[in-house]
């Protein structure tokens, strides 16, 4: 089946740095893929919704300057968390769809620590 | 915009036992619900979905209903085994039909 891929799979960086997590589809195109946020015990929350070659749409209450969206290619869209605080701590989990009315895939999801 | 309601929160059964989790949505546009089991650390993971132009789908243990008039689905886990033991989410599309919106999650627990 279609396989979503996400990289790196865990992360540790320094307050005030930045760092990037890579979703790639792996065998079909990915005309649109999402990003959400996982707190510990909690559910999914969407963040951006991005379709390859556009601006992303960013979820109420998401900062699109400190969480960078690019979608430059059908399989990869990145995620990149600006001046990263201990609160950006979380789980980043992206999915992929070839389009509006196909089955929606889930990367394996990204552990960010922010020190 | 979307809101979909999960429950209960938590449930606990015998091997064996049946597991039923229901879900409620509040827009009646969306046109798509998936079932996803997660495990601890990990990625959710698609066991089951549904249309609206469906009512019922099964696939060996796992079945999903869909009442459209009433705006909730459920899932209906038979014959449980320990490995079933996950947090599952229902979800639904929102207004543009693509994005998902998750319920809370159920944790569910199958003692052997």
């Amino acid at each position: 089946g279609a396989v979503v891929s996400q990289h790196p799979s865990r992360v540790i960086c320094k307050s005030g740095t930045s760092v990037k997590i890579e979703c790639r589809s792996l065998d079909f195109q990915a005309t649109t893929m999402f990003w959400y946020r996982q707190f510990p015990k909690q559910s999914l929350m969407l963040m951006a919704t991005s379709n390859e070659g556009s601006k992303a749409t960013y979820e109420q209450g998401v900062e699109k300057d400190k969480f960078l969206i690019n979608h430059a290619s059908l399989t990869l869209s990145t995620l990149t968390v600006t001046s990263a605080h201990p609160e950006d701590s979380s789980f980043y989990i992206c999915s992929a769809s070839a389009g509006a009315g196909n089955t929606i895939y889930f990367g394996e999801g990204s552990w960010l620590t922010v020190v | 915009g979307e809101n979909v309601e999960q429950h209960p929160s938590t449930l606990s059964v015998q091997e064996g036992d049946s597991a039923v989790i229901k879900c409620t949505y509040s827009d009646s546009a969306s046109n798509y619900f998936p079932w996803y089991k997660q495990e601890l650390g990990k990625g959710p993971q698609l066991i089951i979905d549904i249309r609206s132009n469906v009512g019922e789908k099964k696939d060996q243990r796992i079945a999903v209903t869909l009442n459209k008039t009433a705006k909730h689905f459920s899932l209906h886990i038979t014959e449980t085994q320990p490995e079933d033991s996950a947090v599952y989410f229902c979800a639904a599309t929102n207004q543009a039909g693509t994005a998902l919106i998750f319920g809370k999650g159920t944790t569910l627990s199958v003692s052997s």
